[in-house]
């Protein structure tokens, strides 16, 4: 099985500034990785797929880069509605064997 | 656009078989050719994914759940299902389904676009 390590567990940053989120993999997954967006009482919704692809409608100030085992999801001038909690998970595998990170939650400093 | 929507019981019995269906509306499973996915949050937690079922049938589970799980699915009546024998206070959790899609050819479903609200599921006698 291949864990996934988001790092932080908890970022506080002030809204407008930009926001950098960790995920690493265990082992290489290529550019076989997502992030999900989730907030309280909702189910996680797609951000990027294929480590830097944003999914439809996903605001262009949300970025994603990396490859093999070392992920970066990065938000350029956060607003308030951004204030959530992430996620990663990869796909590298078939037949599948899909994990996701245990999430970093964005904070409002 | 795509709506999925899980129903079943809110709390099973330890050693009981919990069962979940989604309802998809507003979009077609049968031939549709995605796999229909569920997925578990602990409170507080993170993400498991659980197993996935294509239109035509063919299942796919996580390997620490195999033994205890299976996913079906129902054209005729636009649901997939869950079932999840055994359960211990660990399987008590939010499930989602969601539907699966890949930006990949060689692997046929790898990321999940529409998700359900998510229903709570708790163990406890």
């Amino acid at each position: 099985e291949i864990l996934m390590t988001q790092s932080p567990a908890t970022l506080s940053v002030s809204p407008g500034e930009r926001a950098t989120l960790s995920c690493r993999a265990s082992q290489s997954v290529s550019t076989n990785l997502a992030w999900y967006q989730q907030k309280p009482g909702q189910p996680p919704r797609l951000l990027i797929f294929s480590a830097s692809t944003r999914a439809s409608g996903v605001p262009a100030r949300f970025s994603g880069s990396g490859s093999g085992t070392e992920f970066t999801l990065t938000i350029s001038s956060l607003q308030s509605e951004d204030f959530a909690v992430y996620f990663c998970q990869q796909y590298n595998n078939w037949p599948p064997m899909y994990t996701f990170g245990q999430g970093t939650k964005l904070d409002i400093k | 656009q795509l709506q999925l929507q899980e129903s079943g019981p809110g709390l099973v019995k330890p050693s009981e078989t919990l069962s979940l269906t989604c309802s998809v509306s507003r979009g077609s499973i049968r031939n549709s050719g995605y796999y229909w996915a569920w997925i578990r949050q602990p409170p507080g937690k993170g993400l498991e994914w659980i197993g996935f079922v294509h239109d035509s049938g063919t299942a796919y589970y996580t390997p620490s759940l195999k033994s205890r799980v299976a996913v079906s699915v129902d054209t005729s009546k636009n649901q997939f299902s869950l079932t999840l024998s055994s359960v211990t206070a660990a399987d008590t959790a939010v499930y989602f389904c969601a539907r699966s899609i890949t930006p990949l050819v060689e692997v046929p479903a790898a990321i999940f676009d529409y998700w359900g609200q998510g229903t709570l599921v708790s163990v406890s006698s």
